[in-house]
């Protein structure tokens, strides 16, 4: 499969724990991005990558969330001290241009 | 601030009715794309449409890019049980954000 790969898919965890998500963008694609999406809503931009670069974060994203894209492939989303808010689908997606935007299954937060 | 509006939020229709998403800006759009979310999955991207004006067919969907650039529309011809599921519009913000409305969820009664 040479889409975008998530995991976990599923994270059931209690609150004030960390938690990290990991994404595989499609090979050659440089540009990564992390969106949220809670139940009836519109995914929501959290971050962009460009290679290794975070060029962008939403001023929704807390300083409890953190992104990286190290070696500028595969991606990881940190959130420390989890709250119920928090409780999510975490969705990542990567593109080679600014058009199509080829998304993950996401990972799936719940927080007790 | 730019705000795009996606109405209605929900649609039912029958098999075989016609099913028209719309989606409102305040201000110019450079471009637009479409997605379409199946329940339980993850947004799909459908089609982006640039130009004033601009109308593009797949099959039985037909998508609209308005005159001036602030409303964009997806027409579903006779729906099908497959076309069941949440389509947003999404227009970016900047260079590297794209935002994504809110989306209408399509019921297709058999």
């Amino acid at each position: 499969d040479t889409g975008v790969s998530q995991n976990p898919r599923h994270k059931i965890t209690k609150r004030g724990q960390n938690v990290t998500f990991r994404c595989d963008p499609i090979s050659e694609h440089n540009r990564l991005y992390w969106y949220r999406q809670t139940l009836g809503q519109g995914p929501e931009f959290l971050t962009y990558f460009q290679n290794e670069a975070q060029l962008e974060k939403s001023r929704l994203l807390s300083d409890r969330f953190s992104a990286e894209r190290p070696k500028g492939s595969f991606s990881t989303l940190e959130i420390q001290r989890t709250e119920q808010g928090d409780s999510a689908m975490y969705l990542c997606a990567s593109s080679i241009t600014t058009g199509e935007l080829f998304f993950g299954e996401g990972s799936r937060l719940t927080v007790l | 601030g730019q705000q795009v509006m996606q109405i209605p939020q929900y649609q039912h229709v029958q098999e075989g009715e016609d099913f028209t998403t719309y989606c409102n800006s305040s201000t110019t759009l450079s471009n637009i794309q479409w997605y379409k979310q199946r329940p339980g999955g993850h947004p799909v991207f459908l089609i982006q449409l640039v130009k004033s004006g601009e109308v593009k067919k797949q099959k039985r969907l037909t998508f609209q890019f308005g005159e001036a650039k602030k409303n964009s529309s997806l027409h579903i011809t006779a729906t099908q049980t497959t076309d069941v599921g949440t389509y947003f519009c999404a227009d970016p913000r900047g260079a590297n954000n794209l935002f994504f409305g809110t989306g209408t969820r399509l019921t297709v009664i058999p």
